[in-house]
This record gives structure tokens, C-alpha cells and sequence, in this order.
């Protein structure tokens, strides 16, 4: 069985530019989970997605938006790029009311 | 205040040593999460606890819900255990996960 996947592995921007991240979870899974991981600091929480709804958003700006498709799979879209959102964006997969995720690999986000 | 908190920040230690990492948390819970990521970055999940205690080879983890407290302990460390331990909690119809920051293990042969 698959994993969780993402793409692209690295994306190198500049500040101001947008950059959109995809994630595929493990078939079967109808729960989407994007997390951030910055330089020195632990993973926070940006957002769920389940069945192609947003459930739930962490503290974020609007500019950290997604979406979900009808086929589970999921975008991570980042607007007006600052250096600060340089960081290890990870998604994960589960299934709604079950507690476990499924972690991808990551996309590893430079913004000069 | 975090509410998930980890300790040791950082542990180092010697190849065949018995390690602890602690978790305590300050929120309630539907479930208890222990997390290692190597430097690539990737996240594999170890333990996914909702009371007791759970093993999986040389890897224990417990859970104490009335004290809102969790160990991870790795008996016989090995150098390939090195990597960053996570402790995170789930809170049922949020989704989300919450972890702490987690906990730097180095393994010297």
C-alpha cells in the first residue's frame, strides 16, 4: 500500500512570489493535515481537511490557504511569501473520528 | 505554557544505555502520540496510546491519563535510535495534532 505522498520534495521562492504544495494521502483516508515545521521550532498545526471540507485552521494568516479534491488529495497554497515561511511543510493522511495519521515526507520551502 | 510539554530537550548517550523521554500535557485528550524524525525530516509514528502501556521491540511507552503523563523508553540503545522523539496528543473532533518540541536523542557507540 502507498504512503502519504508530496510534491514537489523542495521549492526555493521569493518572498512575495505564492507557492502551492500537494499532498496525496493513503487511499482510503478522506482527512487531509498540513503542518508546519520552521528552523528551531516544533511542528504547529495550519490545516484539516475532510471530505472536501475545511474542518479546522490553526493560527495562521489567509494567506496559508488550501483545498481538498474529490479525490482526497490535497493543495497547501502560501500568498505574498515571507522568509519567514521558510520551513518544512509536512502533511499527513487518517480518517475522520480515528485518531491515527500517516505522515508524509515533506516539502522542504525556501523563500529567498 | 505549552500544552504539551517534553523533557529532555536534548539527551545524549551511550550505545546499550536505557533511555526515558517524558511528555506531560494540560489539556484532555482522545489519544497520545509518540513521533521520531530523522534529519531527512520524514515522521514515522512509534506509539499511538489511549491508556497502559504499549511495546514494540526494544521501544516502551506508557501512559498515566489521571496524571496527564507519558513515557517513551528505549532499552539496549542503539546509535540508529539517534533521532528527534515527539510527543503529541489528539483532542478528538479538533483533528489536529498537538505536539511538543520534541526531544534531541544522540546514541555514541
Amino acid at each position: 500500500e502507498a504512503g502519504v505522498t508530496q510534491s514537489p520534495t523542495h521549492l526555493i521562492k521569493t518572498r512575495g512570489q505564492q507557492a502551492t504544495l500537494r499532498c496525496s494521502p493513503i487511499s482510503g483516508h478522506t482527512s487531509v493535515y498540513w503542518y508546519q515545521q520552521a528552523l528551531g521550532l516544533g511542528l504547529q498545526f495550519l490545516l484539516w481537511y475532510d471530505e472536501g471540507e475545511e474542518r479546522n485552521r490553526g493560527n495562521f494568516p489567509p494567506r496559508f490557504s488550501g483545498r481538498q479534491f474529490p479525490n482526497y488529495s490535497s493543495e497547501l497554497n502560501v500568498n505574498a511569501l515571507e522568509l519567514e515561511d521558510s520551513a518544512l511543510y509536512l502533511c499527513a493522511s487518517g480518517t475522520s473520528g480515528r485518531n491515527e495519521q500517516f505522515f508524509g515526507p515533506g516539502t522542504r520551502l525556501t523563500v529567498l | 505554557k505549552n500544552e504539551v510539554e517534553q523533557s529532555p530537550q536534548n539527551l545524549t548517550a551511550q550505545e546499550g544505555e536505557f533511555i526515558t523521554i517524558n511528555c506531560s500535557y494540560s489539556v484532555g485528550i482522545s489519544a497520545l502520540h509518540w513521533l521520531q524524525q530523522h534529519p531527512g525530516g520524514g515522521i514515522v509514528s512509534l506509539f499511538m496510546l489511549s491508556s497502559g502501556k504499549k511495546k514494540h521491540g526494544r521501544l516502551i511507552a506508557t501512559i498515566n491519563i489521571q496524571e496527564k503523563h507519558s513515557s517513551l523508553h528505549i532499552t539496549a540503545s542503539h546509535p540508529r535510535d539517534s533521532a528527534v522523539y515527539i510527543c503529541a496528543v489528539s483532542r478528538g473532533s479538533q483533528g489536529n495534532l498537538i505536539f511538543g518540541k520534541g526531544t534531541k536523542l544522540s546514541v555514541k557507540p
